[in-house]
């Protein structure tokens, strides 16, 4: 089955520090997402995207977010200054039709 | 708003049946996804219902009452390795297609 894939695997980085969280969708999906998952707490929505521009942002994604589709493979997060409290699992996810799959996600320590 | 409760922990003996609940209230509804999360890994996809009734896949069937608000996850022959966190999430129907997440049930399977 295809997959999602996601690097790093874990980043650590410095409070105030910018960080690049990377994904590989799915080759022939057209929809892709960004969810982040604090430590014992629900799966929480970041942001969609689809026909390169975002389609929907929650309160959460503020001006310290922004997602990227450079090339045609790649998906990427960037957090241009971190916090303590932005410290979490951060899952990719990407559809075509009507089934969400998740990449392995990204666990981000900020420190 | 948007809310979806589902129960913090369950416990179920290995061979048993055991059947989680969800209840949800949003904006819109565009479909009802269960997702089974093992510790630090991503969420996979267990089934999705968009129409009144009961889907069966395998050991696991899922159902749906639009009416009600309210679905559930039927396991069916528990094995150890069922043991996880069971995450139920609606799709309200916006053209993003974004997933809201409940807490998620964990669920541990004893011998």
């Amino acid at each position: 089955e295809p997959e999602v894939t996601q690097t790093p695997s874990h980043q650590v980085t410095q409070m105030g520090q910018e960080v690049i969280l990377r994904c590989v969708p799915i080759s022939n999906h057209l929809y892709f997402y960004w969810y982040r998952q604090i430590l014992g707490q629900k799966v929480e929505f970041l942001v969609s995207f689809y026909n390169n521009e975002i389609s929907e942002k929650s309160e959460i994604f503020d001006d310290q977010f922004s997602v990227e589709r450079p090339d045609g493979s790649n998906f990427t997060l960037k957090i241009r200054s971190t916090k303590l409290e932005d410290s979490a699992m951060y899952f990719c996810a990407s559809r075509r039709g009507t089934r969400q799959y998740f990449g392995p996600g990204t666990r981000l320590t900020v420190l | 708003g948007q809310n979806i409760d589902q129960p913090t922990e369950m416990t179920a003996t290995e061979g048993a049946i055991v059947q989680i609940n969800c209840t949800y209230q949003t904006s819109g509804f565009n479909g009802l996804f269960w997702y089974q999360q093992h510790a630090g890994e991503a969420p996979t996809f267990l089934s999705y219902n968009v129409l009144d009734g009961l889907e069966e896949k395998g050991r696991f069937s899922s159902f749906l009452s639009r009416s009600k608000g309210y679905s559930y996850l039927l396991l069916k022959e528990l094995q150890m390795k069922d043991s996880a966190s069971y995450l139920c999430a609606v799709t309200p129907g916006d053209q993003g297609g974004k997933l809201i997440f409940g807490q998620g049930t964990e669920l541990s399977v004893k011998p």
